[in-house]
């Protein structure tokens, strides 16, 4: 089945520094791929939609400058979280479809990442 | 604006229990709905997809159902097991839309 991996699993760093996570589609295609974020015992939120070869659409609210999202692939999209704060501290998971006729193809998604920032 | 919501938030029973999961939306134009499972501190795991023509999907022990002009899907669960505990979220893929919209969960615990 399509599988997408995430890396790394987690990650603890200082505040000020940037992070890099990123998200590959390993046994497809994906044209376009989903950052999440998921509070303690909350649901997920959209982020920012993921699209190769062109910008990110950000969703209302979610910094743009602070998420930096780059798709430089078919396969391979990366979140960079830049001068990071506590509050940035959180689940962030990745999610693709299968590209192609079938249009409602499941999503699938990654183990996220947990960033704790200190 | 869609919203999905999810009752109950949290639900406990004992091991070889029959069980029903509810999730709502408010916005009956959709292209699916899918159920996920979550573990704690994991990823989701895609369990069934309905398709918004269809009433129901079913995968092993679990059934789900659509009906999409009222904006509730149920999860069946058969004869549940202490490795079914988890939380379980539903999301619907809103017409016109790339994006899911996921409702809160619910959190199930199957006690042996």
């Amino acid at each position: 089945g399509a599988v997408v991996s995430q890396h790394p699993s987690w990650v603890i760093c200082k505040s000020g520094t940037s992070v890099k996570i990123e998200c590959r589609s390993l046994d497809f295609q994906a044209t376009t791929m989903f950052w999440y974020r998921q509070f303690p015992k909350q649901s997920l939120m959209l982020m920012a939609t993921s699209n190769e070869g062109s910008k990110a659409t950000y969703e209302q609210g979610v910094e743009k400058d602070k998420f930096l999202i780059n798709h430089a692939s078919l396969t391979l999209s990366t979140l960079t979280v830049t001068s990071a704060h506590p509050e940035d501290s959180s689940f962030y998971i990745c999610s693709a479809r299968i590209e192609g006729p079938k249009r409602n193809s499941p999503l699938h998604f990654g183990n996220g990442t947990r960033l704790t920032v200190t | 604006k869609q919203e999905v919501t999810q009752i109950p938030a949290a639900l406990s029973v004992p091991e070889g229990e029959n069980l029903v999961l509810n999730c709502s939306f408010t916005d009956s134009a959709i292209y699916n709905l899918q159920w996920f499972r979550q573990d704690p501190g994991k990823g989701l795991t895609s369990l069934l997809l309905i398709q918004s023509s269809q009433r129901e999907q079913t995968s092993g022990r679990l059934n789900a159902s659509l009906d999409k002009s009222s904006g509730r899907s149920t999860l069946y669960i058969a004869a549940s097991q202490p490795g079914d505990s988890a939380t379980y979220l539903c999301a619907v893929r809103v017409q016109g839309a790339q994006k899911l919209v996921f409702g809160q969960g619910t959190r199930l615990t199957i006690n042996p």
